[in-house]
């Protein structure tokens, strides 16, 4: 069953805690990305990665980490430096080829902050 | 500053009826497209607009570009309720697969 994983569901962090969301995609897509989303409003870009060991930083990256050290696997850290995480993540990616502009969505996961 | 802002923020029909969702951008584009979110859920992809392309239909979706105007509208007809959800634009700049998504428009379908 192809398709893009995200876990957890819903994640709690404590003060000056980093935490790590994680994401994974089955579908052989090169590129991947994750994006914030702030309730009624649209999405911002983070941080994304268009090849293994190469990554970007997208419009909001302050107090976010990523890695990709596999194709398949791009974990986001929300380390204690972003001061208002509370938020749904999202995780996408894309295929090589004709279909390279569409996007795939993971089912994200929401932060709360205790 | 938001590269995709769409109008109206939010829309309630009866089902049957036609929604008309808007969307303006600012920048030159390669291509435009429209996705979904059901709430608490991931977006999915509904289509995409080239940006030598006027007009595009999928289904129940139609979907019209003007690039004189910079400016895109999603027409879904004979709504369902099942169409309640929120609707994204999002526009490709040409910058490796980047997308700017708008804010959306939530579309509530009474059944």
């Amino acid at each position: 069953d192809g398709g893009i994983t995200q876990s957890p569901k819903y994640l709690f962090r404590k003060e000056g805690q980093n935490v790590t969301l994680s994401c994974e995609q089955n579908l052989n897509h090169d590129a991947m990305y994750w994006y914030r989303q702030d309730p009624g409003q649209g999405l911002r870009l983070i941080y994304y990665s268009q090849i293994v060991n190469d990554f970007q930083k997208g419009d909001i990256a302050e107090g976010y980490s990523v890695s990709r050290e596999k194709k398949e696997s791009f974990p986001l850290t929300v380390t204690s430096a972003q001061k208002n995480p509370t938020a749904f993540y999202l995780c996408a990616s894309n295929p090589d080829g004709r279909d390279r502009e569409t996007q795939y969505f993971g089912p994200g996961t929401r932060l709360l902050v205790l | 500053s938001q590269q995709g802002e769409e109008d109206p923020q939010a829309l309630s029909i009866q089902e049957g009826e036609n929604a008309t969702m808007n969307c303006s951008y600012k920048t030159s584009i390669n291509n435009l497209q429209w996705y979904r979110q059901n709430s608490g859920r991931g977006l999915v992809h509904l289509i995409l607009i080239r940006s030598n392309e006027r007009e595009k239909h999928s289904g129940r979706l139609r979907v019209t570009l003007d690039t004189s105007k910079k400016s895109s509208s999603l027409l879904i007809t004979a709504s369902r309720a099942a169409d309640t959800a929120s609707y994204f634009c999002a526009t490709d700049l040409n910058q490796g697969g980047k997308l700017i998504f708008g804010q959306g428009t939530e579309l509530s379908v009474k059944p």
